[in-house]
């Protein structure tokens, strides 16, 4: 299966500044990555679909300006969690789908263990 | 809004047991997928079902999709300790990439 990547798997960051994690897809080309988020012992929640050359396109209640993503290259997306508080940690994973086809499957990448302190 | 709801919550059962976990939902879906995920990892791909009413298998799991596109099961069959994780089922309304997750059914199969 097609393979994507996260970088760093666990990044600790003080309150108050900011944090990049970038979702790679290393086998294949992506025009939409999706951004989730999870909690402790909780499901995954959407926030956002970023696309290539584009504005991402966030979910209700996620606020655009703290959680920006950018979606330069078929390959490479990021998120930056600015100004992070201790309720940011969490979870975050990304997927992505090759070009070919709407019926493809999403791959996940491993996730970023993100804690605040 | 959890859109999908998945029960039970937890499942703690021995080697050897059957089980059954249940997703539901009010809405209806173009496609549904079940996961299952490991402690600091991402969700990996179990199966996908499309039609209303099919039924996939895969070794000792079988999936099924409601025959309206609003629910599924996924039954294993003789759990081994290996099948413990986080099992989560999501529905896509379009294509298979955007998903809405459901709310997780945690199982630990204990030797």
């Amino acid at each position: 299966g097609a393979v994507v990547s996260q970088h760093p798997s666990r990044v600790i960051c003080k309150s108050g500044t900011s944090v990049k994690i970038e979702c790679r897809s290393l086998d294949f080309q992506a025009t939409t990555m999706f951004w989730y988020r999870q909690f402790p012992k909780q499901s995954l929640m959407l926030m956002a679909t970023s696309n290539e050359g584009s504005k991402a396109t966030y979910e209700q209640g996620v606020e655009k300006d703290k959680f920006l993503i950018n979606h330069a290259s078929l390959t490479l997306s990021t998120l930056t969690v600015t100004s992070a508080h201790p309720e940011d940690s969490s979870f975050y994973i990304c997927s992505a789908s090759p070009l070919t086809g709407s019926n493809t499957e999403a791959f996940f990448g491993q996730g970023t263990r993100l804690t605040v302190v | 809004t959890q859109l999908l709801e998945q029960s039970p919550q937890f499942l703690s059962i021995q080697e050897g047991e059957n089980l059954t976990v249940y997703c539901n939902s009010s809405s209806v879906f173009s496609s549904l997928q079940w996961y299952r995920q490991e402690p600091g990892e991402g969700p990996v791909l179990l199966v996908t079902v499309v039609t209303g009413g099919e039924v996939k298998k895969l070794k000792r799991l079988t999936f099924q999709f409601g025959d309206a596109r609003k629910d599924s099961s996924l039954h294993i069959t003789a759990a081994q300790p290996g099948d413990t994780g986080l099992y989560l089922c999501a529905g896509s309304r379009g294509g298979f990439q955007k998903l809405v997750f459901g709310t997780g059914t945690r199982l630990l199969v204990s030797p």
